[in-house]
């Protein structure tokens, strides 16, 4: 089945950019989803179909996808913002969704 | 206000039977596909199964095809998961999820989840 490839870690200065990638084959082709979940709670939606934000989400959260990579882009990053992000596609050939390994973020 | 309730979860012995179940208010449930999603402990996320809006098609990640069932009741507004030959390796916290579409698509509403432990 699709594989979607995360970096276990990602760590940040607060202030800064964090740029989370989600590796897969030709993920440019296909919609890409993005969820934050913080420790003992549910995950969150962040990003739907690779740049959109649902309500609520402030817009230092930002998507793209092109080619083998899709980014999540977080500006000026807060100590709230430090979680588990997992980028997730629906796969055609299996017709289910696939999730990435996720990534931590820490900020420092 | 949209909300997401498990409820079924406990200690089951190897080889054993639960009935998962998730109460949705607060938004047409018709509208949506509807997942369970997993996650072990210290573990990432792993999609378990998915029903349509209409319960017309369901799909079940390769490991539990054959011992999970899940299944819907658009009058109660309510989504099960029948887990039986429960294994360790099920051990997890299951999430029932609300799909953005009446199938395919992104996950948009999450309920807190019900743990399940496979122990003997």
């Amino acid at each position: 089945s699709y594989v979607l490839t995360q970096a276990p870690s990602v760590s940040v200065a607060p202030g800064k950019t964090a740029r989370i990638t989600c590796g897969g084959n030709n993920i440019g082709s296909k919609s890409v989803h993005w969820y934050q979940q913080k420790p003992g709670q549910a995950p969150v939606s962040v990003i739907y179909y690779d740049s959109d934000r649902p309500s609520g989400i402030p817009e230092r959260f930002s998507g793209s996808n092109s080619g083998n990579t899709a980014t999540l882009t977080i500006s000026r990053v807060e100590g709230g913002d430090e979680a588990d992000y997992y980028c997730q596609v629906w796969d055609s050939t299996s017709d289910h969704p696939v999730f990435g390994g996720g990534t931590k973020l820490t900020v420092l | 206000q949209v909300q997401l309730v498990e409820s079924g979860g406990g200690v089951v012995q190897p080889g054993g039977s639960l009935r998962l179940s998730c109460a949705a208010s607060g938004f047409t449930f018709t509208h949506h596909g509807m997942h369970w999603v997993r996650q072990a402990p210290g573990k990432g996320l792993e999609w378990v199964a998915v029903i349509w809006y209409d319960g017309s098609n369901k799909y079940y990640e390769d490991s539990v095809k054959g011992r999970f069932t899940i299944s819907r009741d658009n009058s109660k507004n309510t989504v099960y998961l029948q887990m039986n030959s429960l294994r360790a390796e099920d051990t997890a916290v299951y999430h029932c999820v609300r799909g953005t579409t009446v199938g395919r698509g992104a996950f948009d509403i999450w309920g807190q989840g019900t743990m399940v432990t496979v122990s003997s």
